[in-house]
């Protein structure tokens, strides 16, 4: 079970949209719709932003959605605001009742 | 609201055996739409799933980490515990307990985390 694949680092500038990826496997990301997004700040625990691929749990700004294709997920924030400055992770069902999360992206609005 | 805080020491010498507990305010820790979950950060680097258990005590373990995982929960307190045996350095991290949707397979709510350094 190896953490699933995000790039180390994202950046935009403010009002623009940025995507962040998360590869894995057809054992994890492939195989179920079951991806959730978590967003940290600093010295924070993290927030769910999206679960099961593009769902938004209720108090979540729609400038945050999610999809998948293959055994990519990706979240997309639209309309860039400082407040989105954050590490992003996302995490998948990997069948037996386990869990992988990826190694995280670091999102910078400039 | 659900709140969730964990607690215990926040020094083990290696090899000994790490000790936390969770502990669920504000819902009921036998829900039957919720797992309760442990989650690890080392320091500045990524999150791993160590484990989820059930209010009835089924566990599910990150197999990684399974041969040194114990999870319990205690009903009557309202907690859940995690115990990781012959730790090394590389178990040094921010320890977080959170919930965990049975549908949705999300985390919902979490602690704010216990650093425990080994």
């Amino acid at each position: 079970q190896s953490a699933l694949t995000q790039a180390a680092s994202v950046s935009g500038s403010p009002g623009q949209s940025i995507t962040i990826s998360c590869t894995g496997t057809s054992s994890d990301v492939g195989s179920y719709n079951l991806v959730s997004w978590y967003q940290q700040h600093p010295g924070k625990a993290p927030k769910v932003m999206i679960f099961e691929v593009s769902k938004r749990p209720s108090g979540v700004s729609n400038r945050f959605s999610g999809s998948k294709s293959g055994n990519t997920a990706s979240l997309t924030i639209s309309g860039l605001q400082a407040e989105d400055e954050a590490d992003y992770y996302c995490c998948s069902y990997a069948g037996s009742s386990t869990y992988v999360f990826g190694i995280g992206t670091k999102v910078t609005v400039l | 609201q659900l709140q969730l805080q964990e607690s215990g020491p926040g020094l083990v010498k290696p090899s000994e055996t790490l000790s936390l507990t969770c502990t669920v305010s504000g819902g009921s820790i036998s829900s039957t739409s919720s797992y309760w979950g442990w989650i690890r950060q080392p320091p500045g680097k990524g999150l791993e799933w160590i484990a989820n258990i059930y209010y009835s005590g089924t566990t599910y373990y990150n197999p990684s980490l399974e041969s040194r995982v114990t999870v319990s929960v205690d009903t009557s307190k309202s907690q859940f515990s995690l115990k990781l045996s012959s730790v090394t350095a590389a178990d040094t991290a921010v320890y977080y307990c959170a919930s965990r949707q049975v549908i949705g397979y999300y985390f919902d709510y979490w602690g704010q985390g216990a650093l425990v350094t080994v």
